[in-house]
């Protein structure tokens, strides 16, 4: 069963620009969340979709937005772009079959695409 | 406001020996508990998971403790190897999953 897949891996961006990350869940899994990762601050939450609606939203400035289609691939769009966005951005999917997050659903991530704002 | 803690950036271990990564929480209602492990480069391995229900859950040489009074949850690594050199991230699971910052596990040969 093929992994969670992110593209591109890696990515130069100018300030100001706009970029758009993608993530392809594992086969059956309908919930993908993201992630950035920047050293010593975790992984804090962005959001987190199933089937096409956003369940869950962190606490992230408007500039990012994501979306997921009707076969659970999901896009992340960050535009206005700033030094201070440049991180690792990690995707995760896991089994969320309703309304209710089971317990036992642990979340499955990508290797994640590698963000430098200049 | 982290609701999941790591304390300690950083823990050094001898090959052989115990390896205990601890976490602490700030939400009662959290219902479910994962660590993680990370190689540079690549996303989060799931490693093992303790629902709030149960207090330990072992597998293979991983074991993780819960403490729900202490809101208190530890990854117990034994015998540890140089192969589990890493960083590891506990995780709790309420409406959205926390993240802790992360421990940088480092077994000496």
């Amino acid at each position: 069963k093929a992994g969670v897949t992110q593209t591109p891996r890696y990515l130069i961006k100018t300030r100001g620009q706009q970029v758009t990350l993608s993530c392809s869940p594992i086969s059956g899994h309908r919930s993908v969340s993201w992630y950035q990762q920047t050293p010593g601050q975790g992984l804090q939450f962005l959001f987190e979709y199933f089937s096409e609606t956003q369940r869950n939203k962190g606490n992230f400035p408007g500039r990012f937005s994501g979306r997921q289609f009707s076969n659970s691939r999901s896009e992340m769009n960050v535009s206005t772009l700033e030094l201070g966005d440049s991180a690792l951005y990690l995707c995760a999917s896991s089994l969320w079959t309703g309304p209710l997050r089971p317990s036992g659903s642990p979340l499955h991530f990508g290797n994640g695409t590698r963000l430098t704002v200049t | 406001d982290q609701q999941v803690k790591q304390n300690s950036p950083s823990l050094s271990v001898q090959e052989g020996r115990i390896s205990i990564l601890n976490c602490d929480y700030t939400n009662s209602m959290f219902d479910y508990f994962l660590w993680y492990k990370k190689y540079p480069a690549e996303g989060p391995t799931f490693l093992i998971s303790i629902s709030s229900i149960k207090d330990k859950n072992e597998d293979g040489r991983f074991t993780v403790f819960l403490n729900k009074s202490a809101k208190h949850l530890s990854l117990h690594i034994v015998p540890s190897q140089p192969g589990d050199s890493a960083v590891y991230f506990c995780a709790a699971s309420g409406n959205q999953f926390y993240f802790g910052t992360g421990t940088s596990l480092t077994v000496i040969p």
